[in-house]
This record gives C-alpha cells, sequence and structure tokens, in this order.
C-alpha cells in the first residue's frame, strides 16, 4: 500500500514564472491538506480539499491555488513566483473532515531563483 | 503570540538520557498531534491525542487539557532519536481537520 506521494522532488523556478506540484493520497484517503514549510520554521497551512472543493484556506494569497480531481489527488499551483516562496511544500492525507491523524508525503523542495 | 509555543528550540542529550519536549497551545482543541521530522523533510505522525496519556515504544506523550499543555517524553534516548519535533494542534474553532504547528524542537542525541 503506497503512502502519500508528492512530485517533484526538488524543482528549481525563476522570479515570476508558474509552479504546479502534485500529491498522491494515501489509499483510501478523500482529504487532501498543503502546507509551506520554510526553512528552520514549523509548516504553515496553505488550503485543504475534501469532495474537490477548496474546504479551508490559511493565510496565503490569491497566487496560491489548487484543485482535487475525482481520485482524491491533488495539485497546489502557485502563479507569479516570489523569492519568498522558496520553501518545502508538503501534502498531507487524511480522511474526512474531523480532526484525524494526517500523514504526510516526502514533500516538494522549491527554490525561486 | 503563536497558537502553538514549543520549549525547548534545541536540545542536546547523552545517549540513554530521558528527554522531555514541552507544548502549549493558546486555543480550544479537539486534538494535538506530536510529529517527527528527519532531516530531509518528510514528516511522521508519532501520537494523536486529546486526554490522558500514549505510550508507544520508548516514547510517551501526555495532555493536561485544563492547563493546555502537553508534553514528549524519549525514555533511553538513542542517536537515532535525533530529528526535529514538532507539535501540532487541530480541531480549534472550526479548523477541522487542519494543522497548526508549533516550531519544532530540534533533537540531537549524542553517542
Amino acid at each position: 500500500d503506497a503512502g502519500v506521494t508528492q512530485s517533484p522532488t526538488h524543482l528549481i523556478k525563476t522570479r515570476g514564472q508558474q509552479v504546479t506540484l502534485r500529491c498522491s493520497p494515501k489509499s483510501g484517503h478523500d482529504t487532501v491538506s498543503w502546507y509551506q514549510q520554510a526553512l528552520g520554521q514549523g509548516p504553515q497551512f496553505i488550503f485543504q480539499y475534501y469532495e474537490e472543493e477548496e474546504r479551508q484556506r490559511g493565510n496565503f494569497p490569491d497566487r496560491f491555488s489548487g484543485h482535487q480531481f475525482p481520485n482524491y489527488s491533488s495539485e497546489l499551483n502557485v502563479n507569479a513566483l516570489l523569492l519568498g516562496d522558496s520553501a518545502l511544500y508538503l501534502c498531507a492525507s487524511s480522511v474526512g473532515l474531523a480532526a484525524d491523524t494526517q500523514y504526510f508525503g516526502p514533500g516538494t523542495r522549491l527554490t525561486v531563483l | 503570540k503563536n497558537e502553538v509555543e514549543q520549549s525547548p528550540q534545541n536540545l542536546t542529550a547523552q545517549e540513554g538520557e530521558f528527554i522531555t519536549i514541552n507544548c502549549s497551545y493558546s486555543v480550544g482543541i479537539s486534538a494535538l498531534h506530536w510529529l517527527q521530522q528527519h532531516p530531509g523533510g518528510g514528516i511522521v505522525s508519532l501520537f494523536m491525542l486529546s486526554s490522558g496519556k500514549k505510550k508507544h515504544g520508548r516514547l510517551i506523550a501526555t495532555i493536561n487539557i485544563q492547563e493546555k499543555h502537553s508534553s514528549l517524553h524519549i525514555t533511553a534516548s538513542h542517536p537515532r532519536d535525533s530529528a526535529v519535533y514538532i507539535c501540532a494542534v487541530s480541531g480549534w474553532e472550526t479548523s477541522g481537520s487542519r494543522l497548526t504547528f508549533g516550531e519544532g524542537t530540534q533533537l540531537t542525541v549524542n553517542p
């Protein structure tokens, strides 16, 4: 049983570009949450998807958008990249919307030059 | 003030020592989580608890709901325990399963 997978592992972009990160949840999980972790800090919640809808959103600008597909996989899109978007992007999957153990993917390391 | 605060930020121990990491939170929660993050980024959930105490191997997590405080203990620490330990809360107000994280505690266990 595969756990949470994310792609790509690493990514280098330049300012102003756009990026798409992908996440496949653990088998049986229908909820995907995305977090941004800057170096030396705890992860910050970006948004959460359930039943193909964005259910909650953290304090991130509209440049950050996402999508969930019928198979529960999810994408995170970031437009007009800034240097400050450089971070580890983590995807976590769980079941439903109530508080539950979340399973994390290995993350995507995004570097913006 | 962060909703979740951890102490200490950094901790160095000798192999075999008993280790305690503390977490305080300032909001109502339905669950508190302890997670472990190794270099390279992968995060593993260690415990989710809403009351009392849980034990898994050499790890023990406790929570005091009235005092809004939790502790993670590691008994007989080992160099392989070296990692960042992160406290997170969920279920406060309408936040459901979304996690609000502390800054993490960097633990180094020397042989």
